[in-house]
């Protein structure tokens, strides 16, 4: 099965700029979509379609990607934005088509 | 905006079969797509499977022999028959909307989860 690989975790110190990869065969050809999740909560979609945000987003959330690599960016971090952080894709060329990479938890140091 | 909310048994024993439901609301449920994710303890999310409108659904390979998902438009639900549980399906289990196509889909909308126990 498809395979989204994500780092397991991510430091920065306020007011920098975070960037959480998510990298896999074909993502170059592929719409990702990110995540934000804080602990006991559900996930809430940031970036859609590579870079697509929904309503409500702080521009500081913004998605790219090069290559087989996405990448989520988070400018001028807040304590607030400490959170995991998952990549999905939709993989058509097989029967399991929602793919979730692994997550990357953000430390705001 | 759509709300989900799910319910179901909290405990499970070793072999039971774990039904879930989620209750749609706030959106019509046409012309997307429902699915439910679930989430191990401090591990990240596992997609379970997705029912389309239509009735056709899409299942996790690693699951599907045990799993069944399924709409219910006349009651606005979407349900989750988990069969032969074990201590592997422990885990917080997510009902969302999806957005997109065939070849396509992100979601836009989550419940809150329900977390399931599997224990003797």
């Amino acid at each position: 099965s498809y395979v989204l690989t994500q780092p397991p975790s991510v430091s920065v110190a306020p007011g920098q700029t975070a960037r959480i990869a998510c990298g896999g065969n074909n993502v170059a050809i592929k719409n990702v979509h990110w995540y934000q999740q804080k602990p006991g909560q559900a996930p809430v979609l940031v970036v859609y379609d590579n870079s697509g945000r929904p309503s409500g987003i702080p521009e500081r959330f913004s998605g790219s990607k090069s290559g087989n690599t996405a990448t989520l960016t988070i400018s001028r971090v807040e304590a607030g934005d400490e959170a995991d952080y998952h990549c999905q894709l939709w993989d058509t060329s097989s029967d399991h088509p929602g793919v979730f990479g692994g997550g990357t938890k953000l430390t705001a140091l | 905006q759509a709300q989900l909310h799910e319910s179901g048994p909290g405990l499970l024993k070793p072999s039971e079969t774990l039904s879930l439901t989620c209750a749609l609301s706030g959106a019509p449920i046409s012309n997307y797509y429902w699915s439910w994710i679930r989430q191990s303890p401090g591990k990240g999310l596992e997609w379970i499977g997705c029912v389309y409108y239509s009735g056709n659904t899409k299942y996790n390979p690693s699951l599907k022999s045990r799993m069944t998902i399924s709409i219910d438009s006349s009651k606005n639900a979407l349900s989750l028959k988990l069969r032969s549980v074990t201590a592997a399906d422990m885990a917080i289990y997510f009902c969302a909307r999806g957005t997109g196509d065939d070849t396509n889909g992100w979601y836009d909308y989550w419940g809150r989860g329900t977390l399931v126990t599997v224990s003797s």
